[in-house]
């Protein structure tokens, strides 16, 4: 089946850095990508859609200019958490729909902590 | 805002033992409605998509109902294995296929051999 392959699967960094999460689908091509967030003990929220070659589209109280999301290609897209403070720390996982087969694809996720 | 109700939160059976468990989403506006399985430290894996009101969906052990008059959903695991130790999560769609899933919180299901 499809595949999405999501890095780094954990990270730590310092309070004002930037960190970069890539999400690549290795099969087939994603048009459009899915970036959730969960917090500890809460459900799967989604920050973003990106789709290929478009501006993505935030949700209501998601900072657009502190997650940065790029879709250049239909098998890569990535999610920067740029000036990471703690309260960023989260984890974070990508999706995009499975063409040949049922409902969305996910990559493994990735635990940000930012100390 | 879409409200995602699973329960129980956990549950923890014996290996053999059947289980059920419930997502309840709102009735009005109905789309679809999705489960997944989430295994510690993998990627969550798709079981359903259910979009019918009375949908009955089967995947070897594992087999879901749908109620969109009411809004609830049911997954069954009949015999439960060690390996179905997992969270389950439920996610609503509405209006259409172009728009978003909104997940529940999911339900940990631990069973011990």
């Amino acid at each position: 089946g499809a595949v999405v392959s999501q890095h780094p699967s954990w990270v730590i960094c310092k309070s004002g850095t930037s960190v970069k999460i890539e999400c690549r689908s290795l099969d087939f091509q994603a048009t459009t990508m899915f970036w959730y967030r969960q917090f500890p003990k809460q459900s799967l929220m989604l920050m973003a859609t990106s789709n290929e070659g478009s501006k993505a589209t935030y949700e209501q109280g998601v900072e657009k200019d502190k997650f940065l999301i790029n879709h250049a290609s239909l098998t890569l897209s990535t999610l920067t958490v740029t000036s990471a403070h703690p309260e960023d720390s989260s984890f974070y996982i990508c999706s995009a729909t499975d063409p040949g087969g049922v409902g969305y694809t996910f990559g493994s996720g990735t635990r940000l902590t930012v100390v | 805002i879409l409200n995602v109700e699973q329960s129980p939160q956990s549950l923890h059976v014996q290996e053999g033992d059947s289980t059920n468990f419930t997502c309840s989403f709102p009735s009005s506006n109905f789309y679809a409605l999705h489960w997944y399985r989430w295994e510690t430290a993998k990627s969550p894996e798709a079981l359903f998509v259910m979009t019918l009101n009375g949908d009955e969906k089967k995947k070897g052990r594992i087999s879901a109902t749908l109620n969109t008059k009411e809004g609830y959903s049911y997954l069954y695991i009949k015999g439960s294995q060690p390996e179905d130790s997992a969270t389950y999560l439920c996610a609503f769609m509405v209006g259409s296929g172009y728009s978003t899933l909104t997940f529940g919180k999911g339900t940990m299901l631990l069973v011990s051999p």
